[in-house]
């Protein structure tokens, strides 16, 4: 399984763009890059996945290096209701037992 | 669609007794889950099913028993709660394979589990 790192908290300031890092060194050829949002007493939220290049979506975006060992989640002018914590994930399309939620990033956007 | 739903929201027990968490889904998706989440911690798998009648263990399967035996619910049982049990515990369930958001996974509110 691959595993990821993510920083553990960040803070921002609304209407700034934010970028969450996560390593995957040893990701898989076939494995996929997905992320999720939760707020404070909710069940996580699926944001956005891709497997290579650039993905956008009316949330965010995805970069993914050529290497495929980073992704970096970006949000574009954050705002308070932006603070959540991001779950990055790495695994194969329809591993379902194979996903692993670890700590997250605990992103704190302020006034 | 009321998506996916969990009973009860909350629930307060004594160690060593026994109780059944629900979890329904009106989607029509073939794999759920059970997670369990502690305080400052991420998700923990305890088990997952792929269909109708089976069942997975997760990463942390111990203590607990999965049942699948209609599509739209799945079950999870504590047959004798401790106080490790303590936790918050998230339904979830996702399309499954050949659905363009196979790996998308819809997550009910939780249920907030106390054992004294």
């Amino acid at each position: 399984l691959a595993k990821t790192t993510q920083p553990i908290s960040m803070d921002s300031y609304e209407g700034q763009e934010v970028n969450i890092t996560c390593s995957h060194n040893n990701i898989a050829t076939n494995d996929y890059i997905t992320w999720y949002q939760q707020f404070p007493s909710q069940g996580p939220r699926f944001i956005i996945q891709g497997y290579k290049t650039k993905v956008t979506n009316e949330v965010a975006s995805l970069f993914i290096p050529a290497d495929r060992k980073s992704s970096t989640l970006s949000l574009p002018r954050v705002s308070l209701s932006d603070t959540a914590v991001y779950y990055c994930l790495v695994g194969e399309r329809g591993s379902q037992g194979n996903l692993i939620f670890g700590k997250g990033t605990k992103l704190s956007v302020k006034p | 669609n009321a998506g996916v739903t969990q009973t009860p929201k909350f629930r307060v027990l004594k160690t060593g007794q026994s109780m059944t968490l629900l979890c329904a889904q009106d989607m029509n998706h073939e794999y759920m889950y059970w997670y369990r989440q502690d305080p400052g911690m991420g998700l923990r798998l305890i088990h997952y099913s792929v269909g109708e009648g089976t069942t997975a263990k997760g990463e942390v399967p111990d203590g607990y028993n999965v049942s699948r035996l209609k599509k739209q619910n799945f079950l999870l049982g504590l047959e004798s709660a401790a106080p490790s049990q303590t936790s918050v515990y998230f339904c979830a369930s996702s399309p499954g394979t050949g659905w363009a958001d196979t790996d998308t996974q819809y997550f009910g509110p939780g249920t907030r589990l106390t054992v004294l």
